[in-house]
């Protein structure tokens, strides 16, 4: 079966603190996305990796992913209350134009 | 450039009826995704078009179906609507493969 597991699926912290959040997929996959969805709004795209080893930056976020062991990263540095948002990672399996996605991080910066 | 329109916002509609939603991509986009957003669900796909071909179809009943037009417009539509229907529905286009997807403000639908 085609899984994505992302966790936690919740996250409460305060500002200034780092934090991971981590994407698990059950097969191989040559594209791995990160996104950012605002209560009630859509998608916001943050990062498109798409190699073993890759790492982007945008900010106080960074993105890596590991292809071995099927495991993408999303780090937070330093955070602030404007990251406050739901975080979905979402893999392409076997490159057919569809996308797994994962249930969602919920992150909450507290002031 | 402008983004990925969708319309209707929203909609309200009772069981048993149909209904069309449209999705107009970025300009130059060929590709034009479905996905479904809901509380219990999370996000699905539905089905992904590429200059007017289907290329796939998510795990959902016939009474889902879509197309696309020459203009890489694309519609979808749910007939004999059911409660379980009601959820987002949002639209997405793409450049190229290895480009992300840009995704619409989405259709809420909402069945009763």
């Amino acid at each position: 079966e085609l899984k994505v597991e992302q966790n936690p699926l919740f996250l409460s912290m305060q500002e200034g603190k780092n934090y991971t959040i981590y994407c698990n997929y059950s097969t191989t996959s040559d594209r791995l996305y990160w996104y950012r969805q605002d209560p009630g709004k859509s998608l916001e795209s943050l990062f498109v990796l798409l190699s073993n080893g890759a790492v982007k930056q945008e900010g106080r976020l960074m993105a890596s992913l590991d292809t071995k062991a099927r495991l993408s990263t999303l780090h937070i540095t330093a955070a602030v209350h404007d990251l406050s948002a739901t975080y979905f990672c979402a893999v392409d399996m076997d490159s057919n134009y569809q996308l797994i996605w994962g249930a969602g991080t919920k992150l909450i910066i507290k002031p | 450039k402008a983004g990925v329109t969708q319309t209707p916002r929203y909609l309200i509609k009772t069981r048993g009826q149909q209904v069309t939603l449209s999705c107009s991509p970025i300009s130059g986009h060929r590709s034009v995704s479905w996905y479904q957003q809901t509380p219990g669900q999370g996000l699905q796909f539905l089905f992904e078009y590429f200059s007017e071909t289907q290329r796939n179809k998510g795990n959902f009943p016939g009474r889902f179906s879509g197309r696309q037009f020459s203009n890489s417009r694309s519609e979808m539509n749910v007939s004999t609507l059911e409660l379980g229907d009601s959820a987002l529905y949002l639209c997405a286009s793409q450049s190229s493969y290895n480009s992300p997807l840009h995704f619409g403000n989405g259709t809420r639908l909402t069945v009763t």
